[in-house]
């Protein structure tokens, strides 16, 4: 089974300033996706980015990138220029192309101090 | 309107009691799932559909059922709810394997309370 897991449950950030929220995931297959998910109070799931294994370049959208590390099964998001709208609880999660569903690590708690 | 919507939104009710939250979504997709989320335990899988005809278990579906009533719909019950099935429930929707990007499409979320 594959597994997600979180090590930050919580993290804090100044705004304008970089954060990192860290994941791994345990896996065997060769082909598969990885997600961060961002859940605001409102409690929207709002995907932020997302990689495909097969590809070596890091995934980035605006000021969020990730370092996708395959051998390490590592996958961290880096939010740059933090801004108070990202304080949020954000998810990474992972799922195979042979795969049913996407599993989810526990969540990191963000939050963005002025 | 959302592309996947949740009914309702919020609900409290009493132990004991029978509970359907409902699911519908105009993305066209096969695959629907269900998931409940828990503080400290991220979101895990109830039940998922891959068509009309195809209803599987997930890691935590004791005590719920579930009904995949058209291509669009998926209803999950309580039959007797107990209170630790107080959680936040979310409905989703996939986009695999047709464009094969394994995004997951979710609606608002559904916040039971269970007394």
């Amino acid at each position: 089974a594959q597994t997600v897991t979180q090590s930050q449950p919580e993290m804090s950030v100044q705004e304008a300033e970089t954060v990192t929220l860290s994941c791994t995931y345990d896996t065997s297959e060769s082909d598969y996706y990885l997600f961060w998910y961002k859940q605001p109070p409102s409690r929207q799931m709002i995907l932020v980015i997302r990689q495909e294994a097969y590809k070596q370049q890091n995934a980035t959208e605006n000021r969020f990138s990730v370092n996708f590390q395959k051998a390490a099964k590592s996958f961290s998001l880096k939010i740059s220029d933090s801004q108070l709208g990202d304080a949020a609880m954000y998810f990474c999660a992972y799922t195979s192309n042979s795969g049913y569903a996407l599993n989810f690590g526990k969540g990191t708690s963000l939050l963005v101090t002025p | 309107d959302a592309d996947v919507t949740q009914t309702p939104r919020n609900r409290i009710t009493k132990t004991g009691k029978r509970i359907m939250l409902e699911c519908s979504q105009t993305k066209g997709h096969d695959r629907m799932y269900w998931y409940r989320q828990d503080p400290g335990l991220g979101l895990r899988l109830i039940y998922y559909s891959f068509d009309v005809k195809d209803i599987n278990k997930g890691e935590i579906s004791d005590g719920y059922s579930v009904s995949r009533q058209a291509q669009a719909k998926f209803s999950l019950s309580l039959e007797s709810a107990i209170p630790n099935q107080t959680a936040l429930y979310f409905c989703a929707t996939s986009d695999l394997p047709g464009t094969d990007t394994g995004e997951l499409f979710f609606g608002e979320g559904s916040r039971l309370t269970v007394l």
